[in-house]
């Protein structure tokens, strides 16, 4: 089992869509969690962090549940440049675990005029 | 206030030959960190580093592969006689602290090597 999953979709949906991903990971150690989001050929770039109480950034929802292991991230309003990949990221406690980022293989964004 | 700056961006390389791939963390960054990207995968953990010393290499492979981070310099990562499998985005990353939280991380802007 991968260490973080991810539904590599692509999603394609219209302006203004309402879009939802979702993230699995599979160490109960797991300590921090993110979203990232990628440009084509670009570098990963930080969304937002991702807390028990969940949080809000804009039109941007995240939310974490430790006792299901499971992320997500929530984007209403879709615009045309929120197009791009989202990557699902956790870091483990502990360690020299401690700072390495470990990746979903991401989710494909796409969103139509 | 240069950000983390990887160079070359990009590097052709033949089978057999090396790769040095070149990273300056941000200014005051002590901590950095080399992922790979195959192509229509996600990143995947190599190497964590501090100055002049591997702190965590087990994402490397076993062979062919050494990173360093000298008190002096950028952090190089070194891919000795290169097979087309290596064919990748490698980007690093910068940390001030080593407990980072993660979101205190800045990412360079890749180098992308393809093996000819």
């Amino acid at each position: 089992r991968k260490e973080v999953e991810q539904d590599p979709g692509p999603f394609n949906v219209p302006e203004g869509a309402t879009v939802a991903f979702n993230c699995t990971y599979s160490n109960s150690a797991s300590q921090s969690f993110f979203w990232y989001r990628q440009d084509c050929r670009k570098e990963p770039k930080l969304l937002m962090s991702v807390y028990s109480s969940g949080n809000e950034d804009g039109r941007f929802t995240a939310q974490l549940n430790r006792a299901s292991q499971y992320i997500s991230l929530l984007i209403r309003d879709s615009k045309l440049s929120d197009s791009a990949t989202y990557l699902c990221v956790v870091i483990l406690a502990g360690g020299t675990s401690y700072g390495k980022l470990t990746f979903g293989q991401g989710t494909i964004l796409t969103v139509h005029p | 206030n240069a950000g983390v700056m990887q160079n070359p961006r990009h590097l052709v390389r033949r089978r057999g030959q090396e790769a040095r791939l070149r990273c300056s963390p941000m200014k005051g960054h002590s901590h950095v960190y080399w992922y790979r990207q195959l192509p229509e995968e996600g990143l995947k953990f190599m190497v964590y580093l501090q100055k002049e010393n591997i702190i965590d290499e087990s994402g490397m492979p076993k062979e062919r592969f050494s990173a360093e981070f000298p008190k002096e310099g950028p952090s190089i990562l070194r891919i000795q006689q290169v097979v087309r499998g290596d064919s990748a985005a490698y980007f690093c990353a910068s940390s001030l602290l080593s407990l980072d939280r993660g979101n205190g991380y800045t990412f360079g802007s890749g180098t992308r090597l393809t093996v000819v």
